[in-house]
């Protein structure tokens, strides 16, 4: 069985500066996807940025950038020019490419909070 | 982009009855869908899997008799949860199943706050 710790359960920065937030997973698959969602107090999941694990080459999207350590098994997201608009929780989540293919293992969230 | 419905968002029933969620996919056919169940800041708890045209696969300890799934088309999944008690209240959220690029991705519905008083 797969397990994804988020290990910050509460982040702040201050608008227009960088957070990183934390995500290690344990697993012996060898094909599997990662992924970060934000849940804003809305609570509509939306997912942020995915990683292929085959893949060396970091998954960016505009301000959200990922580091991914396959070998140290951690997954942690960059968000730059940090926006009020992200004020959310996140969540690391993982993606088996075998037989469980689809099923997501989500870590404990990480509550962020972006001050003006 | 691809959307997910998902109805009621919001549900107060009594002890002992039975309410409905449905799930829709509005602009993909979804093969397979999800349901979880969520408290409050904490994490997403996958439930069970529900396949168009099967039997929906249900994770351990997750009573299939008391939260029924039905995926009788390629765009909408229901959970039923039978003879609901105030210990199910909770935030239920579907997703449905995308292929997109290659991967697949989990669209969300906004999700169902069921409070059973």
């Amino acid at each position: 069985a797969q397990t994804v710790t988020q290990s910050q359960p509460e982040m702040s920065v201050q608008e227009a500066e960088t957070v990183t937030l934390s995500c290690t997973y344990d697993t012996s698959e060898s094909n599997y996807y990662l992924f970060w969602y934000k849940q804003p107090p809305s609570r509509q999941m939306i997912l942020v940025i995915r990683q292929e694990a085959y893949k060396q080459q970091n998954a960016t999207e505009n301000r959200f950038s990922v580091n991914f350590q396959k070998a140290a098994k951690s997954f942690s997201l960059k968000i730059s020019d940090s926006q009020l608009g992200d004020t959310a929780m996140y969540f690391c989540a993982f993606m088996p490419g075998g037989t469980s293919y689809g099923k997501l293992t989500f870590g404990q969230g990480t509550i962020l909070t972006v001050h003006p | 982009g691809a959307v997910v419905s998902q109805h009621p968002s919001w549900v107060i029933c009594k002890s002992g009855t039975s309410v409905k969620i449905e799930c829709r996919s509005l602009d993909f056919q979804a093969t397979t869908m999800f349901w979880y169940r969520q408290f409050p800041k904490q994490s997403l708890m996958l439930m069970a899997t529900s396949n168009e045209g099967s039997k929906a696969t249900y994770e351990q300890g997750v009573e299939k008799d008391k939260f029924l799934i039905n995926h009788a088309s390629l765009t909408l999944s229901t959970l039923t949860v039978t003879s609901a008690h105030p210990e199910d209240s909770s935030f239920y959220i579907c997703s449905a199943d995308r292929p997109v690029a290659g991967a697949n991705i989990q669209y969300f519905g906004a999700g169902t706050r069921l409070s059973v008083l």
